[in-house]
């Protein structure tokens, strides 16, 4: 098939880390993606992980990455107010041009 | 260049009214793609033009929908007929390699009221 999922929402504490996680479906992606989306925005590229990486790290942002499992997540450090967004993770599908993103994790920062 | 544009921002019609949606990429990016957001999903795929080839098309998509890319810079995705179902987000997004990856920049999006 072709789903990507992720938990609908997750509430975090000012300061406290945020883990957003996806499970995806296709082992042969060579490149995975974190999108952030804001209120009445489009989505805006936070990170992506090629596929032979175990964890990438970008200032507050870290990616790991599970092959075996097909799961990859997304840890914001010390979480702000201004990080309250819907997060997506994508992935290409294999054999075509799209790429498929998941139902997206609302994350609240409670100040 | 100030990224992906979207035009209009929103769009109020009434069921059987056609509407068209534009997209001016960043001017350097060949590899354009159309989504559509319903409330509470995440983007879905709608179709993928490169330059002006359109090379993939969601086979959700019916046949009252239609994009072009006449000269590969702008495009236009048309709806025909309208239906209170295709009541949605309309993105659009470009694309270019960043160290091998496909990066996609999305435009802000037209959103369609279907009444």
């Amino acid at each position: 098939g072709e789903d990507v999922e992720q938990s609908l929402f997750l509430s975090v504490r000012e300061g406290d880390s945020s883990v957003i996680n996806c499970t995806y479906t296709d082992s042969s992606s060579t490149y995975l993606y974190w999108y952030k989306q804001e209120p009445g925005a489009g989505l805006q590229l936070l990170t992506y992980i090629f596929s032979n990486m175990d964890m990438k790290q970008d200032q507050r942002l870290t990616v790991l990455l599970n092959k075996k499992d097909k799961h990859l997540s997304l840890r914001i450090a010390d979480t702000q107010t201004g990080d309250s967004a819907i997060y997506f993770c994508a992935e290409r599908a294999p054999g075509t041009y799209k790429y498929i993103f998941g139902t997206g994790t609302r994350l609240k920062v409670l100040a | 260049d100030t990224g992906v544009s979207q035009d209009p921002r929103h769009k109020i019609t009434k069921r059987g009214q056609n509407v068209t949606f534009r997209c001016d990429p960043i001017s350097e990016h060949n590899r354009l793609y159309w989504y559509r957001q319903t409330l509470g999903q995440g983007p879905e795929f709608l179709t993928y033009f490169q330059n002006e080839a359109q090379l993939e098309k969601s086979r959700l998509l019916s046949d009252r929908f239609s994009a072009e890319r006449p000269k590969g810079s702008f495009s236009t995705l048309e709806i025909q007929r309208t239906e209170q179902g295709d009541s949605a987000m309309y993105l659009c997004a470009s694309s270019a390699q960043v160290d091998g990856a496909n990066v996609l920049t999305f435009g802000a999006g037209s959103r369609l009221t279907v009444l």
